[in-house]
């Protein structure tokens, strides 16, 4: 069974700064990566994914995320946070089989 | 697009009785809902995955029984939580993708907060 680890559980941050969130995963197969974020109030929306190609993808709100295969990580990053980026990150990993597993979350806080 | 539309948003019940949670995906047909559950501070756990016009499947530890699912359309789903107890207060959430590949991302609904009394 695939399993999802997230390194972080609470990430607290200035404005300007730099972020990168770790998300590493378990499984020997063919796999599809998705972050996830979820804003205060609201529910969770695709920030986006990565599925085959350029393994540097890059999604909504100027976040980007690296497929390092061999590493077996899927890293959330973004060059300068903002204070509307404070949310819940959730990295999440979907096999072939079509069922996906989620990382226990990390809570950004970006102090303005 | 794909809207996921989850009611009620919260709902507190009494030891001992049922609560239906519905989802229903308002832009587009999904075949197969998935069930959730979220603890504080936790990450979220497929309960289920719900088929249309079939049977759920159910993950290992989750009673079938308890949690009743129904998929009887392409664009409804429910959950019923049947004799609730206070252990089984949480937060439940419903999601659909557009397409039944693998690599189509979820699209959830807004969520459930159940809290049994």
């Amino acid at each position: 069974a695939q399993s999802v680890s997230q390194h972080n559980h609470h990430v607290i941050l200035s404005e300007a700064a730099s972020l990168e969130l770790g998300c590493n995963y378990s499984y020997g197969g063919t796999v599809n990566l998705f972050w996830y974020v979820q804003y205060p109030g609201q529910h969770l929306q695709l920030l986006l994914k990565y599925f085959s190609g350029d393994p540097l993808v890059k999604g909504i709100k100027g976040f980007e995320a690296e497929f390092i295969k061999s590493k077996f990580s899927f890293n959330l990053r973004k060059p300068s946070v903002q204070w509307s980026d404070t949310a819940e990150y959730f990295c999440a990993v979907k096999t072939n089989a079509g069922k996906s597993t989620f990382g226990d979350g990390t809570t950004l806080t970006v102090k303005p | 697009g794909a809207v996921v539309s989850q009611h009620p948003s919260w709902v507190i019940c009494k030891s001992g009785t049922s609560v239906k949670i519905e989802c229903r995906s308002l832009d587009f047909q999904a075949t197969t809902m998935f069930w959730y559950r979220q603890f504080p501070k936790q990450s979220l756990m497929l309960m289920a995955t719900s088929n249309e016009g079939s049977k759920a499947t159910y993950e290992q530890g989750v009673e079938k029984d308890k949690f009743l699912i129904n998929h009887a359309s392409l664009t409804l789903s429910t959950l019923t939580v049947t004799s609730a107890h206070p252990e089984d207060s949480s937060f439940y959430i419903c999601s659909a993708s557009l397409e039944s590949s693998y690599n189509s991302p979820l699209h959830f609904g807004n969520g459930t907060r159940l809290t049994v009394t």
